[in-house]
């Protein structure tokens, strides 16, 4: 079973308005983090936000907040005001305390934002 | 403060030849992994290394790849007879060991084709 889902291919968004992009898990393990990741076209993955598995509150980054729904196993990256530079591959990942710590990556979701 | 970085950013080579990259994490990251990402997906686990330790290793990395971090410091990974299949971006990323929701960061990786 695929551990990250991200369900949405590719999304579009009207520049200023937000957008949600959509990740389910899927894990045994009590102990576990919630990272989303944008990567452009250059290829660099760049760290946006991080979610604890005990954190009582929706983590939040600036523009970016995470909706984090423990009981569904979903960890929705959600990008206020959006700009074109927002444009880009998102990825969800999930790291897991019992799985040596390295990270498990969903399959993507292509943002693009319209001017 | 420099980020990952990662040696050579492109390579062409020939199906058979032999290929290194080079990867020098964050200076104080005692952890470092290496993945790899073809078009259209999620990077997947390679292998990582806590201090000189490659402390484990995915099913995808083949006997044809050798990752070492000889001195704790930079890593390099060596596929050697290259096949067309291995074209894909291979990514560096560091992290500290000490905490689940320490960040992963990524260099901005290395694309390899084999033509």
């Amino acid at each position: 079973a695929q551990k990250i889902t991200q369900t949405q291919p590719g999304m579009f968004v009207q520049e200023k308005e937000a957008v949600t992009l959509d990740c389910t898990y899927d894990t045994s393990d009590p102990s576990y983090g919630l990272f989303w990741y944008k990567q452009p076209s250059s290829g660099e993955m760049i760290f946006l936000i991080y979610q604890g598995s005990y954190d009582q509150q929706n983590a939040t980054e600036g523009r970016y907040s995470l909706n984090f729904q423990k009981a569904r196993k979903s960890a929705n990256l959600v990008i206020s005001a959006s700009q074109l530079g927002d444009s880009a591959m998102y990825f969800c990942a999930m790291r897991e305390n019992n799985a040596g710590n390295m990270l498990t990556f969903g399959g993507g979701t292509r943002l693009m934002v319209k001017p | 403060d420099t980020g990952v970085s990662q040696d050579p950013r492109h390579k062409i080579t020939k199906r058979g030849q032999n290929v290194t990259f080079r990867c020098d994490p964050i200076s104080e990251h005692n952890r470092l992994y290496w993945y790899r990402q073809t078009l259209g997906q999620g990077p997947e686990f390679l292998t990582y290394f806590q201090n000189e330790a490659q402390l484990e290793k995915s099913r995808l990395l083949s006997d044809r790849f050798s990752a070492e971090r000889p001195k704790g410091s930079f890593s390099t990974l060596e596929i050697q007879r290259t096949e067309q299949g291995d074209s894909a971006m291979y990514l560096c990323a560091s992290s500290l060991v000490q905490a689940l929701g320490n960040t992963i960061y990524f260099g901005e990786g290395s694309w390899l084709t084999v033509v």
